[in-house]
């Protein structure tokens, strides 16, 4: 039984392209995250969303719009996607949107933009 | 503008004997650090948490070792096994979210 599954694993596609990454959780938790993680290995948070009210939106470009239609469901859409959107993108989840709890993450979406 | 920094890359050690992973960061508000494993083609899982009102804390063959004055924290792992041959990362709290670095590889040589 997977935790945290995203879909999909891995995701070729070419620069203007518009791509959505889909991301369910089974634990029961009221937080989601995106995280992205760099050509410099960095992981870095883009969106939270707890109960489906989104309450972290780092600097991101308004080309990422994340959507959570349930709280176990927390599915990011990319728009015009450019050479500079190539990375892993992680989501994760936790209990509570204390930054206390522990994040369970997902195995990773490796996305590529030609 | 990275506030954690791992900045080994990898590290090599061999079986039985001790691997200490390292940590800096620069933002003194952050309260609260964490240790993330991760092995390929998986997402990053939780391994051991300390609180800066802390300088220690162990479980099993995991320290964590906090030095608020240098901004500094290590994980310490003794005796070394080859399946704790991964990635960790480091992780801050601050303003309600986590900080991480970008990982050290751990080679565990048999």
């Amino acid at each position: 039984d997977t935790a945290v599954s995203q879909t999909p694993k891995y995701l070729v596609t070419q620069m203007g392209n518009d791509k959505s990454i889909k991301c369910e959780q089974n634990l029961g938790h009221d937080t989601m995250y995106w995280y992205k993680q760099d050509s410099k290995k960095f992981l870095k948070i883009m969106f939270s969303y707890n109960n489906k009210e989104l309450i972290i939106n780092e600097t991101v470009p308004n080309r990422f719009s994340p959507k959570s239609p349930d709280k176990a469901h927390l599915n990011l859409h990319i728009n015009s996607l450019e050479l500079g959107d190539s990375a892993v993108y992680f989501c994760a989840s936790s209990p509570t949107s204390l930054s206390t709890d522990t994040q369970y993450f997902g195995p990773g979406t490796r996305l590529t933009v030609l | 503008d990275q506030q954690v920094k791992q900045n080994s890359p990898s590290l090599s050690v061999q079986e039985g004997r001790i691997s200490i992973l390292n940590c800096d960061y620069t933002n003194s508000m952050f309260d609260y650090f964490l240790w993330y494993k991760k092995y390929p083609a998986e997402g990053p899982t939780f391994l051991i948490s300390i609180s800066s009102i802390k300088d220690k804390n162990e479980d099993g063959r995991f320290t964590v070792f906090l030095n608020k004055s240098a901004k500094h924290l290590s994980l310490h792992i003794v005796p070394s096994q080859p399946g704790d041959s991964a990635v960790y990362f480091c992780a801050a709290r601050g303003a309600q979210k986590l900080v991480f670095g970008q990982g050290t590889r751990l080679t565990i040589n048999p």
